[in-house]
């Protein structure tokens, strides 16, 4: 079956405490990206990569990090996370700019 | 800067009611258009796409959405909504050569049974 996995789906951590949270494709697609989600302000992109070891800044990349070692998976790293942070994330994949994939999403909560 | 602009942002109606979601975005290339949706709890769904073609295009579930070049829109519709189109709708444009990837605020639809 086609699917982005995420992992974890839930996390509470507190602030500066290094997290990563994990995506994966099993569609061979060239183009990954990360999204957050928050109220009234639908999704806002964080990165982006066009394919192995590509990756570029989206809308809202400050306080996050990412790789792209792998063409199947895209981790979000996140070195010291604060409260503003807490957030929904979408973790989702296409070929290049056509029907994006999305994952089931990360809620994260940063005390 | 390129931008997605969605105007309404909270939409009740009762079933059967016609519905129309405006949808105009800021980019001076050429653009992949896109609507999403997202039911409670889930992750977003494609309903339609216009990469090129004719204008007038049709999705899943009823839904179809018209491009205009001239007014930078791509609004979507539907004749007669159902208590099960209750959801969040997001308008996305892909921008060719930059591999950006812009999402409006979101449309939340509330059908009354």
């Amino acid at each position: 079956e086609a699917q982005v996995t995420q992992n974890p789906r839930y996390l509470i951590t507190v602030t500066g405490k290094k997290l990563t949270v994990t995506c994966s494709q099993n569609m061979n697609h060239e183009y990954m990206s990360w999204y957050r989600q928050d109220p009234g302000l639908g999704l806002r992109q964080i990165y982006y990569s066009m394919n192995v070891e590509v990756t570029d800044k989206g809308d809202v990349p400050e306080g996050y990090k990412v790789s792209r070692k792998e063409k199947r998976n895209f981790p979000l790293i996140l070195e010291s996370p604060s409260p503003n942070q807490t957030s929904l994330y979408f973790c989702a994949s296409s070929s290049m700019t056509d029907t994006q994939y999305f994952g089931p999403g990360t809620r994260l909560t940063v005390l | 800067a390129q931008s997605v602009s969605q105007h309404n942002h909270h939409v009740i109606l009762s079933e059967a009611a016609s519905l129309e979601l405006g949808c105009n975005y800021s980019y001076g290339g050429t653009v992949n258009l896109f609507w999403y949706v997202q039911y409670p709890g889930q992750h977003l769904q494609l309903l339609l796409k216009y990469f090129s073609g004719d204008p007038l295009v049709k999705g899943i579930k009823g839904f179809e959405a018209e491009f205009i070049k001239s007014k930078f829109s791509f609004n979507l519709r539907k004749p007669s909504v159902q208590w099960s189109d209750t959801a969040e709708y997001f308008c996305a444009v892909g921008a060719s050569g930059t591999y950006k990837y812009i999402f409006g605020t979101g449309t939340r639809l509330k059908v009354l049974a």
